[in-house]
């Protein structure tokens, strides 16, 4: 499996307090990508990054951000948290080689805002 | 992006072949078709990408026909362990750079009984 670890694994949290979810990579792989997965709706891809300091939205990125200083690590924060962001979240790497769509995911955040 | 339709749900027993047809009539040229695999409670899982005709690895085949208007994944000899969500994908076409983006659907329930 390749070595993707996310933490917290759960959390639960008020609305309007702030959340950092953290995603780490062993793998050095130039992309990393933060989804979120609720019934009905698949997986949806909220903020990607293609480089250290470099990131761009996804589908659903109101009321998140990114930030990725280093290559191993990209973190999601929710400014303030809203009982919409109650989700499952997955962080997903590549390795960027063109026309290759397979990412590795992490094992999920479960994230619970009251 | 090419949107995907493809049957929420399907039943199989062991040791029988199992098909899950997507349906993308909008594919773009540069797109290729990308499978992936999900267990409760984990992050999906790549098992196959294909651009046309036949595409085998030692999990599963992947049919394209020419129009490249539908795919078939199938699944020879299911076990009770393949029961899963199936997500079918069509790419948004190779970047210059990789690091593809993917639109996942709801996919299919795939559920395997003895």
């Amino acid at each position: 499996d390749a070595g993707i670890t996310q933490s917290p694994r759960h959390k639960v949290t008020e609305t309007g307090t702030p959340v950092t979810l953290r995603c780490h990579q062993t793998e050095n792989h130039r992309y990393m990508y933060w989804y979120r997965q609720d019934p009905g709706h698949g997986l949806r891809l909220i903020h990607y990054s293609y480089g250290v300091k470099d990131t761009d939205k996804g589908e659903v990125s109101d009321g998140y951000s990114v930030s990725r200083s280093k290559t191993e690590d990209f973190l999601l924060t929710l400014e303030s948290a809203t009982s919409s962001q109650t989700s499952v979240y997955f962080c997903a790497i590549s390795e960027g080689t063109s026309g290759s769509y397979e990412q590795y995911f992490g094992p999920g955040t479960r994230l619970t805002v009251t | 992006l090419a949107k995907t339709t493809q049957p929420i749900s399907m039943d199989s027993y062991e040791g029988q072949e199992v098909n899950i047809t997507c349906s993308h009539n909008n594919i773009a040229t540069n797109d290729y078709i990308t499978w992936y695999q999900q267990f409760p409670s984990q992050g999906p899982r790549f098992i196959i990408q294909g651009y046309k005709t036949k595409v085998t690895n030692e999990v599963a085949s992947l049919f394209i026909p020419a129009d490249r208007k539908s795919s078939t994944l199938s699944l020879p000899r299911v076990s009770l362990s393949d029961t899963a969500v199936y997500y079918c994908l069509v790419g948004d076409g190779p970047w210059g750079g990789g690091g593809n983006k993917l639109t996942f659907g709801t996919g299919t329930q795939l559920k395997v009984e003895l």
